[in-house]
């Protein structure tokens, strides 16, 4: 069945420490897409890919990194975790033919 | 730039009442609009959807209908149900230079009681 999944969905981790989200979709999507989503449930767009090798910066500055080899695969990295960056973290894609987006259920993140 | 902005919540209604959440737009051309939903602890799921101006989108007795004359998509019910309640989220696909991508307005979170 096509989807999109993420891992993992909960991760409480302390300051200081490195860590990457997992982001596959089996659509065979060119776009993706990540989100931060603040506790007033508002969506900010921190990175986006046209495709493979393509990564943009979204509206929201961030302190994470995206990668995109693949396709169907398009991890977000924070290098060094904060507090700052507790907040819930999702994935989309979007067929480039069509406009609407299909979202993964969502990483939630805790910095202690 | 194009622009979404809904209604703000939260909104509390009781099981078997009407739902009316305001949606309004600013874009150049003729966007396409799309209201999602999130249940709690999942992600954003697509709605429904309208391209043209008067297309109606509808799915699981919500309905939206694309009002160019007023900018406006507001989402509707006739008779909510307790598992409607989640956070739903209004958006635009347009071209006032959001790079194709979705413009998302902040959200309403809707709670039904029994």
């Amino acid at each position: 069945e096509a989807d999109i999944y993420q891992t993992p969905r909960y991760l409480v981790i302390g300051t200081g420490k490195k860590i990457t989200l997992e982001c596959s979709q089996t659509m065979g999507h060119d776009k993706m897409y990540w989100y931060q989503q603040d506790p007033g449930m508002e969506l900010h767009l921190i990175h986006y890919s046209y495709g493979v090798n393509s990564t943009e910066k979204g509206d929201l500055s961030s302190e994470s990194t995206v990668s995109r080899i693949r396709t169907e695969h398009f991890p977000l990295t924070l290098e060094s975790a904060r507090p700052s960056h507790t907040s819930q973290y999702l994935c989309a894609s979007s067929d480039g033919g069509r406009r609407e987006q299909f979202f993964g259920p969502g990483t939630r993140l805790t910095v202690l | 730039g194009d622009s979404v902005t809904q209604m703000e919540g939260p909104v509390t209604l009781s099981e078997e009442a009407f739902l009316t959440i305001n949606c309004t737009y600013t874009a150049t051309g003729y966007p396409s609009l799309f209201w999602y939903v999130q249940y709690p602890g999942e992600g954003l799921q697509l709605l429904l959807k309208a391209t043209k101006a008067d297309d109606k989108g509808s799915n699981k007795g919500f309905e939206a209908t694309y009002r160019k004359e007023t900018t406006s998509f507001h989402l509707e019910k006739g008779s909510v149900q307790v598992s409607d309640s989640a956070v739903y989220f209004c958006a635009l696909y347009g071209y006032g230079g959001s790079q194709g991508n979705l413009i998302f307005g902040k959200g309403t979170k809707l709670s039904v009681k029994p």
